[in-house]
């Protein structure tokens, strides 16, 4: 079993709809982080959060310590927003563990 | 405009050829890292550097080396001794390990 499970593996959503992407870790964390990928490879930070939630227009992370389990949502989708989007935590080390990420498309 | 660059973006290399990846970052960061994507899993850590001079291996460092000669720099050889080297290679950055990582643009390698 992987560390860090999310899911969807894939999602299609058309235009306006809001969207949700759950992140589910096993091991004790530091802190967690979303990331998007676009489909040239670039990775972009979105968020990186230890607790509560953190917005950023129209992306929203949350994150439940308790439930390791966190949930990246974004409202009023548009086809901008297609990319795979990646959970990642780190433990108390240098390094992150990544999941296999979000694949999302946004149809017009 | 602060940044990480990876050249080449593609790259193609014969088989039992080494090859050097660049990465270069003008963001000030001490803590620099190499990663490797394969389809259908998540990113996979090669190396990390948290200072010059120093580096660590990460999960899959076997066939890899790396140098941190230079704050900015940290490259990446790919030796003949990788058995499946043909991926998506990502370089990223970080003020420390407490930070955020910004990543660079990647370098597909095939080699053949």
């Amino acid at each position: 079993k992987n560390e860090v499970e999310q899911s969807p593996q894939n999602l299609t959503a058309q235009e306006g709809e809001f969207i949700t992407i759950n992140c589910s870790y096993s091991v004790g964390i530091s802190a967690l982080h979303w990331l998007q990928q676009h489909p040239g490879g670039g990775i972009v930070s979105l968020f990186m959060l230890s607790s509560g939630k953190k917005k950023h227009g129209r992306l929203i992370a949350t994150i439940n310590i308790q439930e390791k389990h966190s949930s990246l949502h974004i409202t009023a989708s548009h086809p901008r927003d297609s990319a795979v989007y990646i959970c990642a935590v780190s433990e108390d080390t240098d390094k992150l563990i990544f999941g296999t990420g979000t694949r999302l498309q946004v149809f017009p | 405009d602060g940044g990480i660059t990876q050249s080449p973006k593609y790259l193609f290399r014969k088989e039992g050829q080494n090859v050097t990846l660049s990465c270069e970052q003008n963001l000030n960061h001490d803590a620099m890292y190499w990663y490797r994507q394969d389809p259908g899993q998540g990113l996979r850590l090669i190396y990390y550097s948290q200072i010059v001079n120093d580096f660590q291996k990460g999960d899959i460092a076997e066939g890899y080396s790396v140098s941190r000669e230079k704050k900015e720099s940290f490259p990446l050889t790919v030796t003949s001794a990788q058995k499946n080297p043909t991926a998506f290679y990502l370089c990223a950055s970080s003020r420390d390990r407490f930070y955020e990582q910004y990543f660079g643009p990647g370098t597909r390698l095939t080699v053949t």
